[in-house]
């Protein structure tokens, strides 16, 4: 599975909208982008996945780059709630059947 | 429809003693998944078992721990001879038979072992 970078930590004044960044310059062409995210000890939450296209659900939109090196997981109003630590992931299709690789992350913080 | 269960949730165990931790999963799901995350770090995968088989334990420790998952009731990671560096919080996680879909694993509350 490729590797990923992401920021350490971040913050993000509530109601703005968190982007948050994630480099996987080693891609390779069959491998989807997951977002997961960890609130503070519990277990960690699906966000969403993509693989080409610009996704969007009701938690978050994920933008990937046209050269699917870097990804960009927006979150449209964060709220206090959104404070976590959030993983990108990279890996084939169907994680669902696959471990997941977890990285360090980056440390969301929404300030009030 | 439930979420996927663990328990106990707290478990305290002496240097040398047994730790059994249980996770059921999602009604429907067959694919179990326990992962490891020691004090602020990130989460380790340890062990992938469907049904009475074990998919993929590269991340188990090769020495004391063991999983199952047996035909009927919960999957249960087992921790014989525990010593502090155990000490941690595991979560398990569950996903459906079928392939494709979200690709989401649904994870557990996790439970904290800790090791006196």
């Amino acid at each position: 599975d490729a590797k990923t970078t992401q920021p350490t930590s971040m913050d993000c004044a509530e109601g703005r909208a968190a982007n948050l960044p994630c480099n996987h310059s080693t891609i390779s062409g069959n491998e989807y982008v997951y977002w997961y995210r960890q609130i503070h000890s519990q277990g960690p939450q699906y966000i969403i996945h993509g693989l080409k296209n610009n996704e969007t659900n009701e938690m978050a939109s994920l933008i990937i780059t046209e050269d699917r090196k870097s990804s960009t997981l927006i979150l449209p109003h964060a709220t206090l709630r959104d404070t976590a630590v959030y993983y990108c992931i990279v890996g084939k299709g169907d994680t669902g059947r696959r471990a997941l690789t977890f990285g360090s992350g980056t440390r969301l913080q929404v300030q009030p | 429809n439930a979420g996927v269960m663990q328990n106990p949730r707290h478990l305290v165990r002496r240097r040398g003693q047994e730790a059994r931790l249980r996770c059921s999963p999602m009604k429907g799901h067959s694919h179990v998944y326990w992962y490891r995350q020691l004090p602020e770090e990130g989460l380790k995968f340890m062990v992938y078992l469907q049904k009475e088989n074990i998919i993929d334990e590269s991340g188990m420790p090769k020495e004391r721990f063991s999983a199952e998952f047996p035909k009927e009731g919960p999957s249960i990671l087992r921790i014989q001879q525990v010593v502090r560096g155990d000490s941690a919080a595991y979560f398990c996680a569950s996903s459906p038979e079928t392939s494709g879909g979200s690709g989401e694993q649904f994870f557990g509350p996790g439970t904290r072992l800790t090791v006196l």
